[in-house]
Parts: C-alpha cells; sequence; structure tokens
C-alpha cells in the first residue's frame, strides 16, 4: 500500500538549532515530491518540488533532499519564524498522497 | 494579485442543513481539488477537476457535492448526509496536465465548519 509517513510528529528546537524534517515513502512509480508549510488555520503554502534521487533544493534555510526511500527538509539555524507546520506530499502515477506532517515550534 | 480565495473563512452548520463553501481562482488553472484536513491525519481528497463541466470522486467524496459551471469557480457542498462533516476545508488548483500530473498545487486560506 502507498503510504507516506513524516516524523517527527512534533518537534520543539532553540533560535538557531539546526535539525532535519523526515518524510520516507513507500510508493509504486514515484513522480514527484512537494513540501509545503503550513500555519495555523491558513492553507499550505508551496515550498519545493522534488522529482529524483540525489535532487536538492534550497530557499533561505530550508533545504530539500531526496533519496529513493525519503527526504529530509533540513533546517538550518532556525528563527522563531520558521514556526509552523511541514508537509510533505508525493505522486505517483495515479494519486497524490498526503503525510500527516511535523508541527516545528522554534523558540527564542 | 494571482490567487485562490475561500469563503467564507469560518461557517456554523446545525445538523440536517446543506452548506456550500466557495472557491475561486484567477490563476487561469485547469485543475481544481477539494480537500478535507482533520488533526492529526494527512489531507484527504474529496472531489476533483480538470476542466469545465467535469469532476470526479475522490477517496472521501460520500456527503459531498460539487460543480464546475466556470473554470474560475468549483464550489463544494457538504450535505446533511455527511456523518462528520466539522473539518477545515481547502480548495487547491495546478496547471493542465491531468489529475495528478508533476506540477505542484496551490491552496486558498480554507474553510473551516462546524455543525453545531
Amino acid at each position: 500500500e502507498d503510504q507516506v509517513t513524516q516524523s517527527p510528529e512534533a518537534l520543539r528546537l532553540q533560535e538557531g538549532e539546526s535539525s532535519s524534517l523526515n518524510c520516507s515513502y513507500t510508493v509504486s512509480g514515484l513522480r514527484g515530491l512537494f513540501w509545503y508549510r503550513q500555519d495555523p488555520g491558513k492553507g499550505p503554502e508551496f515550498l519545493f518540488t522534488l522529482y529524483s534521487a540525489g535532487e536538492e533544493k534550497e530557499k533561505e534555510r530550508l533545504k530539500a533532499t531526496l533519496t529513493k526511500k525519503e527526504s529530509f527538509l533540513h533546517i538550518t539555524a532556525p528563527k522563531p519564524e520558521d514556526s509552523a507546520t511541514y508537509l510533505c506530499a508525493v505522486i505517483n502515477t495515479g494519486k497524490l498522497i498526503f503525510g500527516q506532517g511535523t508541527t516545528l515550534q522554534v523558540k527564542p | 494579485d494571482g490567487g485562490i480565495t475561500q469563503s467564507p473563512k469560518y461557517l456554523f452548520r446545525k445538523e440536517g442543513q446543506n452548506v456550500t463553501l466557495s472557491c475561486e481562482q484567477n490563476l487561469n488553472h485547469d485543475a481544481m481539488y477539494w480537500y478535507r484536513q482533520d488533526p492529526g491525519q494527512g489531507l484527504r481528497l474529496i472531489y476533483y477537476s480538470q476542466i469545465v463541466n467535469d469532476f470526479q470522486k475522490g477517496d472521501i467524496a460520500e456527503g459531498y457535492s460539487v460543480s464546475r459551471e466556470k473554470k474560475e469557480s468549483f464550489p463544494l457542498t457538504v450535505t446533511s448526509a455527511q456523518k462528520n462533516p466539522t473539518a477545515f476545508y481547502l480548495c487547491a488548483s495546478r496547471t493542465s496536465g491531468g489529475a495528478y500530473g508533476t506540477g505542484e498545487l496551490f491552496f486558498g486560506e480554507g474553510s473551516r465548519l462546524t455543525v453545531l
């Protein structure tokens, strides 16, 4: 069964403390992996698309990487404004599948 | 500015009532989607439409209905048949290329429905 699992469910960091969020997937025919940021009570905001193993993309303090089984969202020297829920989603040959998300809290 | 507008942001409904959530986009996207989001769960697809006057059921379509009479608009009706309608509803759109091509989805700000 196609599945997307994000870990940890929740993460608390001190400002400046770098860490990584994980998105592991088991899907047939992966066609793309997306990362979104979602603030409370808001719609998800698109961050990155990754298409093939080895691909990396960066945006400010965020860097997304992709392997054949998982993706990491690395957060370098986070700030309180990076606090949000980060969603991962994958597309296989017929479906878009979302993970449950990782809620990140960055304390000053 | 281009984007997706959902309304209302908050909606309260009595049991047995139908309610309609609005979704309008000015991104000139062909495909539009409705998702439901519950705490601790991933987004679940309700309905999607690839083109005007055509739409398909998603994973949890029971108790919901949609229409796509204009490219810009994709309203969702939550009917009294939906057993547990209290949730956060998200509308999204993307450029053409099939129901699940490789392009990213763009989301609206969401509508929170509460059944009293």
